[in-house]
């Protein structure tokens, strides 16, 4: 059984970037897509964006001048990077794998195993 | 605010039927198949029905969910005290180089 654990500093300064991996057990990150999303106090969820088994990538474009997602297949685990955090960036932080696929010619993306979630605050 | 358009809230009382509906446009839902996820408080979201209709094993058949056009809606009958959560819905969206897209949520009060 897939799971997924985020680690990283909770506390970040302003301005400074915020850094996070997420360490894949029970199966390989060279399969699926594997994404980050999330949710700041009191809030609904934000989806960052995904890496695909073969590295290709796709953000949010709300974010993606400040985020960077990358792999490393030698230790099964994937990796978030957002620059130039503010008050704004502070929110529990999730990585997830991903199923996508088509069923009865309609396309499906979702987040079918999730971890725990980290919560990141961004304060000086 | 969220491009996918759900009631902030909903509530029912124990055993009755409730509904929450999320309204997107042609280049999400009317496109795409829809995800609903359940979230209890303190918990990270789970899949509670993806492909729109479709539910992972061990989620009750008291959860179902349903499409039609750019609109989508989650149903739950029988409803039990502990179905009191958040729910969202989810899909992708095909402009630009395609996203993921959540609704705003909504808090089921069980009264």
């Amino acid at each position: 059984q897939v799971q997924l654990q985020e680690s990283g500093p909770r506390l970040v300064k302003p301005s400074e970037t915020l850094s996070l991996i997420c360490t894949v057990s029970g199966g390989s990150i060279s399969s699926n897509y594997w994404s980050w999303i999330r949710q700041p106090p009191g809030k609904g969820l934000e989806w960052i964006g995904y890496i695909s088994d073969s590295g290709g990538r796709n953000y949010n474009p709300s974010l993606e001048s400040r985020v960077i997602i990358s792999m490393d297949t030698s230790k099964n685990q994937f990796s978030l990077k957002v620059t130039s955090v503010t008050a704004a960036d502070t929110a529990v932080y999730y990585c997830t794998r991903d199923s996508s696929g088509n069923s009865y010619g309609h396309y499906y993306y979702h987040m079918d195993v999730w971890g725990k979630g980290t919560t990141v605050t961004v304060s000086s | 605010q969220s491009v996918l358009t759900q009631p902030p809230s909903a509530s029912g009382t124990p055993g009755q039927r409730v509904t929450i509906s999320c309204s997107g446009t042609t280049s999400n839902i009317g496109s795409n198949a829809v995800t609903w996820y359940q979230q209890l408080p303190g918990t990270a979201p789970k899949v509670l029905i993806y492909s729109s209709n479709q539910r992972p094993s061990g989620v009750p058949d008291r959860f179902s969910g349903s499409k039609s056009a750019a609109s989508a809606s989650l149903a739950i009958s029988g409803l039990q005290s502990e179905d009191e959560a958040h729910y969202y819905c989810a899909t992708w969206d095909d402009s630009l180089n395609g996203a993921v897209l959540f609704g705003g949520g909504t808090k089921l009060t069980v009264l």
